[in-house]
């Protein structure tokens, strides 16, 4: 059964950089995209963007209103992938979601979420 | 900007049958945007019900269906139970790599 969870710091100051990981564990990382998605509290979810590993190498489509901020990165030899979303304000507050997806198949696993909170 | 639109809440009685939707505000949706449905609970994780349009995603009960309702996406949910109860987002593709949610739908049970 492939299972994700999300890590990093629950809390960033405005204007820093916002990191956080998946590790990815009970099944390949090949063929597959790795996705970020975020809820801020009380609201929808918003798609952050992916990453698309074909087990050579990983091309990256992100959502316009963020991709001048955002960078998602993989690690292969941790089975990990990452998110950074830069120069971040209270609006980027968020539980943040990774998630799986497969050709014809959006998201078929998600992680359980982390709160991040970005206040001084 | 084109926006996915859903109905912002609905309810349903236990036992009976609710049919939430999923649009454009400019054009019609199809089957070429491969929309896909997800279940919230309160205070959980979302997890995939319905994608590519009809195809159940593996243990989601055949209570929930997805189709095509005139220009918008559709999903059914017959002999609704209280642990129904829950936010429902579609996404659609929007090409180019792109997906986008909609706004989701809050379904009472009562």
């Amino acid at each position: 059964q492939v299972q994700l969870q999300e890590s990093g710091p629950g809390l960033v100051k405005p204007s820093e950089t916002l990191s956080l990981t998946c590790t990815v564990s009970g099944g390949s990382i090949s063929n597959y995209y790795w996705i970020w998605i975020r809820q801020p509290p009380g609201k929808g979810l918003e798609w952050i963007g992916y990453l698309y590993y074909s087990g050579s190498s990983g091309s990256t489509n992100y959502n316009p209103s963020l991709k001048t901020r955002v960078t998602i990165s993989m690690d292969t030899s941790k089975n990990q992938f990452s998110l950074q979303l830069v120069s971040v304000t209270a609006a980027d507050t968020a539980v943040y979601y990774c998630a799986r997806g497969r050709p014809g198949v959006p998201i078929d696993y998600w992680g359980q979420g982390t709160l991040v909170t970005v206040s001084s | 900007q084109t926006v996915v639109t859903q109905e912002p809440s609905f309810s349903v009685s236990p036992g009976g049958t609710v049919t939430l939707t999923c649009g454009l505000s400019s054009g019609s949706v199809s089957t070429n945007y491969y929309p896909s449905w997800y279940q919230q609970p309160p205070g959980q994780a979302p997890r995939t019900l319905i994608y590519t349009t009809n195809t159940r995603s593996s243990g989601v009960p055949d209570r929930f269906s997805g189709s095509i309702l005139g220009n918008k996406a559709a999903l059914t949910i017959t002999g609704a139970q209280a642990d129904d109860e829950s936010d429902y987002y579609c996404v659609l593709y929007m090409g180019s790599g792109l997906w986008v949610f909609g706004g989701g739908t809050k379904l009472t049970v009562l």
